[in-house]
Protein backbone atom coordinates (compact mmCIF):
# COMPACT_ATOMS: atom_id res chain seq x y z
CA UNK A 1 0.00 0.00 0.00
CA UNK A 2 1.34 3.51 -0.75
CA UNK A 3 2.10 5.57 2.53
CA UNK A 4 4.08 9.05 3.15
CA UNK A 5 6.01 10.54 5.91
CA UNK A 6 6.86 13.65 6.68
CA UNK A 7 8.34 13.48 9.93
CA UNK A 8 8.45 17.06 11.01
CA UNK A 9 5.04 18.76 12.12
CA UNK A 10 6.81 21.97 11.49
CA UNK A 11 9.90 23.74 10.15
CA UNK A 12 11.39 26.92 11.48
CA UNK A 13 13.54 29.45 9.05
CA UNK A 14 14.70 32.56 9.05
CA UNK A 15 13.86 34.69 6.14
CA UNK A 16 16.75 34.58 3.65
CA UNK A 17 17.60 31.03 4.59
CA UNK A 18 17.58 28.39 2.55
CA UNK A 19 14.85 25.76 3.66
CA UNK A 20 13.96 21.76 3.26
CA UNK A 21 10.74 20.37 3.93
CA UNK A 22 11.24 16.22 3.80
CA UNK A 23 8.95 13.79 2.92
CA UNK A 24 9.73 10.04 2.11
CA UNK A 25 7.49 7.55 0.64
CA UNK A 26 6.54 4.08 0.13
CA UNK A 27 4.77 2.64 -3.41
CA UNK A 28 4.80 -0.13 -5.67
CA UNK A 29 6.48 0.24 -8.88
CA UNK A 30 6.85 3.94 -10.16
CA UNK A 31 6.40 6.58 -7.97
CA UNK A 32 4.19 9.65 -8.75
CA UNK A 33 5.16 12.55 -6.51
CA UNK A 34 3.48 15.96 -5.60
CA UNK A 35 3.87 18.76 -3.33
CA UNK A 36 0.73 21.11 -2.37
CA UNK A 37 0.67 24.48 -0.47
CA UNK A 38 -2.01 25.27 1.89
CA UNK A 39 -1.84 29.15 2.42
CA UNK A 40 -3.94 30.11 5.55
CA UNK A 41 -7.67 30.63 4.56
CA UNK A 42 -7.00 29.44 1.04
CA UNK A 43 -7.49 26.28 -0.84
CA UNK A 44 -4.43 23.93 -1.46
CA UNK A 45 -2.57 24.56 -4.32
CA UNK A 46 -0.30 22.67 -6.71
CA UNK A 47 3.76 23.20 -6.01
CA UNK A 48 5.28 20.80 -8.55
CA UNK A 49 5.52 17.13 -9.21
CA UNK A 50 7.87 14.34 -10.27
CA UNK A 51 6.42 12.31 -13.01
CA UNK A 52 9.52 10.98 -14.72
CA UNK A 53 13.01 12.35 -15.86
CA UNK A 54 15.36 14.74 -13.86
CA UNK A 55 15.68 14.18 -10.52
CA UNK A 56 15.33 17.86 -10.17
CA UNK A 57 12.17 19.26 -10.69
CA UNK A 58 11.75 23.16 -10.06
CA UNK A 59 8.24 24.59 -9.54
CA UNK A 60 5.98 27.55 -8.57
CA UNK A 61 7.72 30.27 -6.48
CA UNK A 62 11.18 29.16 -6.45
CA UNK A 63 10.64 26.16 -5.24
CA UNK A 64 12.38 22.75 -6.19
CA UNK A 65 12.33 18.67 -4.91
CA UNK A 66 15.30 16.21 -5.67
CA UNK A 67 13.68 12.97 -5.95
CA UNK A 68 16.09 10.23 -4.37
CA UNK A 69 15.15 6.29 -5.94
CA UNK A 70 17.38 4.76 -3.58
CA UNK A 71 16.19 6.72 -0.23
CA UNK A 72 12.92 6.71 -1.26
CA UNK A 73 12.53 10.30 -0.46
CA UNK A 74 11.43 13.70 -2.46
CA UNK A 75 12.35 16.57 0.06
CA UNK A 76 11.21 20.13 -0.83
CA UNK A 77 13.67 23.03 -0.63
CA UNK A 78 14.26 26.35 -1.65
CA UNK A 79 17.24 28.43 -1.56
CA UNK A 80 16.06 31.32 0.22
CA UNK A 81 13.32 31.38 2.22
CA UNK A 82 10.58 34.36 2.17
CA UNK A 83 8.13 35.20 5.01
CA UNK A 84 5.22 34.63 3.01
CA UNK A 85 6.09 30.97 2.06
CA UNK A 86 4.66 30.18 5.60
CA UNK A 87 2.02 27.81 5.13
CA UNK A 88 1.14 24.18 5.55
CA UNK A 89 2.77 22.12 2.96
CA UNK A 90 1.82 18.35 1.91
CA UNK A 91 3.77 15.19 0.20
CA UNK A 92 1.86 12.98 -1.77
CA UNK A 93 2.37 9.94 -3.82
CA UNK A 94 0.47 8.31 -6.54
CA UNK A 95 0.81 4.56 -7.53
CA UNK A 96 1.35 4.23 -11.38
CA UNK A 97 -1.04 1.94 -12.01
CA UNK A 98 -4.07 4.45 -10.31
CA UNK A 99 -5.46 7.49 -9.71
CA UNK A 100 -6.02 7.06 -5.41
CA UNK A 101 -3.62 9.62 -4.09
CA UNK A 102 -2.29 9.80 -0.55
CA UNK A 103 -1.14 12.64 1.04
CA UNK A 104 1.05 12.93 4.05
CA UNK A 105 0.38 14.69 7.41
CA UNK A 106 1.66 17.96 6.43
CA UNK A 107 4.59 20.01 7.51
CA UNK A 108 3.81 23.98 8.87
CA UNK A 109 6.69 26.08 7.35
CA UNK A 110 7.48 29.12 9.78
CA UNK A 111 9.45 32.00 8.36
CA UNK A 112 10.52 34.73 10.78
CA UNK A 113 11.70 37.79 9.30
CA UNK B 1 -12.07 29.58 -16.18
CA UNK B 2 -13.97 28.21 -13.50
CA UNK B 3 -12.46 26.13 -10.51
CA UNK B 4 -13.67 23.67 -8.58
CA UNK B 5 -16.82 24.80 -6.66
CA UNK B 6 -17.76 23.15 -3.50
CA UNK B 7 -21.13 23.98 -1.69
CA UNK B 8 -22.35 24.46 1.03
CA UNK B 9 -18.78 26.32 2.75
CA UNK B 10 -20.31 25.68 6.07
CA UNK B 11 -22.50 23.37 7.41
CA UNK B 12 -23.48 22.73 11.10
CA UNK B 13 -25.73 20.28 12.09
CA UNK B 14 -27.08 18.03 14.64
CA UNK B 15 -25.75 14.42 15.53
CA UNK B 16 -27.64 11.84 14.05
CA UNK B 17 -29.13 13.88 10.84
CA UNK B 18 -27.86 13.43 7.38
CA UNK B 19 -25.56 15.56 5.34
CA UNK B 20 -24.72 16.12 1.68
CA UNK B 21 -22.05 17.79 0.69
CA UNK B 22 -21.38 18.61 -3.29
CA UNK B 23 -19.14 19.24 -5.65
CA UNK B 24 -18.84 20.96 -9.07
CA UNK B 25 -15.49 19.73 -10.50
CA UNK B 26 -13.44 21.71 -13.54
CA UNK B 27 -15.63 21.06 -16.30
CA UNK B 28 -14.26 18.05 -18.69
CA UNK B 29 -11.81 16.92 -15.38
CA UNK B 30 -12.54 12.95 -15.95
CA UNK B 31 -11.41 11.95 -12.25
CA UNK B 32 -12.65 13.39 -8.99
CA UNK B 33 -11.74 12.71 -5.46
CA UNK B 34 -13.01 13.34 -1.76
CA UNK B 35 -10.85 14.10 1.28
CA UNK B 36 -11.76 14.75 4.53
CA UNK B 37 -9.34 17.47 6.57
CA UNK B 38 -9.29 17.27 10.44
CA UNK B 39 -8.04 20.12 12.72
CA UNK B 40 -4.34 19.85 12.81
CA UNK B 41 -4.36 16.74 10.89
CA UNK B 42 -3.43 15.74 7.40
CA UNK B 43 -5.39 14.73 4.16
CA UNK B 44 -7.26 12.01 4.46
CA UNK B 45 -8.50 9.80 1.43
CA UNK B 46 -11.62 9.02 1.07
CA UNK B 47 -13.06 8.17 -2.42
CA UNK B 48 -12.40 8.80 -6.27
CA UNK B 49 -14.11 8.48 -9.28
CA UNK B 50 -12.45 8.17 -12.71
CA UNK B 51 -14.41 8.24 -15.77
CA UNK B 52 -16.84 5.18 -16.05
CA UNK B 53 -14.67 2.82 -13.65
CA UNK B 54 -15.86 1.83 -10.67
CA UNK B 55 -14.82 4.59 -7.66
CA UNK B 56 -12.53 3.37 -5.44
CA UNK B 57 -14.16 3.70 -2.38
CA UNK B 58 -11.51 2.29 -0.15
CA UNK B 59 -10.90 5.03 2.24
CA UNK B 60 -14.34 5.73 3.19
CA UNK B 61 -14.47 5.47 7.07
CA UNK B 62 -17.46 3.71 7.53
CA UNK B 63 -20.39 2.64 6.03
CA UNK B 64 -22.39 6.11 6.76
CA UNK B 65 -20.19 7.78 4.29
CA UNK B 66 -21.09 6.97 0.23
CA UNK B 67 -20.42 9.32 -2.86
CA UNK B 68 -22.04 9.35 -6.23
CA UNK B 69 -21.04 11.53 -9.22
CA UNK B 70 -23.96 11.95 -11.65
CA UNK B 71 -23.10 12.28 -15.31
CA UNK B 72 -19.66 11.77 -15.09
CA UNK B 73 -19.39 15.24 -13.51
CA UNK B 74 -21.25 16.74 -10.14
CA UNK B 75 -20.94 14.88 -6.95
CA UNK B 76 -22.07 14.17 -3.62
CA UNK B 77 -20.98 12.96 -0.57
CA UNK B 78 -23.27 11.83 1.99
CA UNK B 79 -22.93 11.26 5.45
CA UNK B 80 -25.69 9.54 7.30
CA UNK B 81 -26.57 10.14 11.12
CA UNK B 82 -23.60 12.21 11.54
CA UNK B 83 -21.25 11.90 14.49
CA UNK B 84 -19.24 14.27 15.95
CA UNK B 85 -15.95 12.66 14.83
CA UNK B 86 -17.01 13.58 11.26
CA UNK B 87 -16.33 17.55 12.36
CA UNK B 88 -13.83 17.78 9.84
CA UNK B 89 -13.59 19.81 6.40
CA UNK B 90 -14.33 18.18 3.42
CA UNK B 91 -12.25 18.92 0.48
CA UNK B 92 -13.48 17.70 -3.53
CA UNK B 93 -10.17 18.02 -6.38
CA UNK B 94 -10.68 17.32 -10.23
CA UNK B 95 -8.07 16.24 -12.61
CA UNK B 96 -8.12 15.70 -15.93
CA UNK B 97 -5.46 12.92 -15.68
CA UNK B 98 -3.55 11.08 -13.24
CA UNK B 99 -1.74 14.33 -12.21
CA UNK B 100 -2.00 17.81 -11.06
CA UNK B 101 -5.33 17.86 -8.56
CA UNK B 102 -7.22 21.38 -8.35
CA UNK B 103 -8.62 21.58 -5.65
CA UNK B 104 -11.78 23.49 -4.27
CA UNK B 105 -12.31 25.52 -1.15
CA UNK B 106 -13.90 22.65 0.61
CA UNK B 107 -16.92 22.56 3.25
CA UNK B 108 -16.90 22.48 6.64
CA UNK B 109 -18.61 20.25 8.92
CA UNK B 110 -19.66 20.88 12.41
CA UNK B 111 -21.81 18.27 14.49
CA UNK B 112 -23.25 19.61 17.52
Amino acid sequence: AQSVAQPEDQVNVAEGNPLTVKCTYSVSGNPYLFWYVQYPNRGLQFLLKYITGDNLVKGSYGFEAEFNKSQTSFHLKKPSALVSDSALYFCAVRDYRGFKTIFGAGTRLFVKA
Amino acid sequence: GAGVSQSPSNKVTEKGKDVELRCDPISGHTALYWYRQSLGQGLEFLIYFQGNSAPDKSGLPSDRFSAERTGGSVSTLTIQRTQQEDSAVYLCASSSSPDTQYFGPGTRLTVL
